[in-house]
């Protein structure tokens, strides 16, 4: 079975200073990992995703995520917060012939403060 | 393109009314999913669709709980008899299927209280 772990359900940080929200993985084949971001009232959306090419994923609004077999882990990163950036943030995985279905974590709340 | 349409977008209900939520997927995408959201248990697949047939419905709490995907255009997820512990935001979400993993995309979501 694959699960995903997000360590720190709520994550605060100076607007401009380095965003680190952790995702581990649990997977018995190769997974597919996401992140998703959903702003306050609304739905989820993809910030990016690994599909077994490039390690080092980039995605939109300047964040990215590096898979690390080694480390089971797919942190998601960017170095300048900022304060639109505040929201929940979640992993996911998946993996070939899963049907497409995806295991989230339990999320990350992001806080970005002046 | 529209995205992913669900209706209504907010409903108040009593307990033991019949609710039914509505989807339309993004027209080409053949995968279709339902979720729950709520404080206590975080975001919940409760079934999802590929090519209009149920594939896992496991996520479903119980018999009051239905869904149906008549075509590939048109999804409904029905509660009934409602209970106050159903009220939650509830997602549908479409993908394309194919043999790996595609992005879902999310619908707005529909705000549940049942009181």
């Amino acid at each position: 079975a694959q699960s995903v772990t997000q360590l720190g359900s709520h994550v605060s940080v100076s607007e401009g200073a380095l965003v680190l929200l952790r995702c581990n993985y649990s997977s018995s084949v190769p997974p597919y990992l996401f992140w998703y971001v959903q702003y306050p009232n609304q739905g989820l959306q993809l910030l990016l995703k690994y599909t077994s090419a490039a390690t080092l994923v980039k995605g939109i609004n300047g964040f990215e995520a590096e898979f690390k077999k080694s480390e089971t882990s797919f942190h998601l990163t960017k170095p300048s917060a900022h304060m639109s950036d505040a929201a929940e943030y979640f992993c996911a995985v998946s993996y070939t012939g899963g049907g497409n279905k995806l295991t989230f974590g339990t999320g990350t709340q992001l806080k970005v403060e002046l | 393109d529209a995205g992913v349409i669900q209706s209504p977008r907010h409903e108040v209900t009593e307990m033991g009314q019949e609710v039914t939520l509505r989807c339309k997927p993004i027209s080409g995408h053949n995968s279709l999913f339902w979720y729950r959201q709520t404080m206590m248990r975080g975001l919940e697949l409760l079934i999802y669709f590929n090519n209009n047939v149920p594939i896992d419905d496991s996520g479903m709490p119980e018999d009051r709980f239905s869904a149906k995907m008549p075509n590939a255009s048109f999804s409904t997820l029905k509660i009934q008899p409602s209970e106050p512990r159903d009220s939650a935001v509830y997602f549908c979400a479409s993908s394309n299927y194919g043999p790996q993993p595609e992005t879902q995309y999310f619908g707005p979501g529909t705000r549940l209280l049942v009181l």
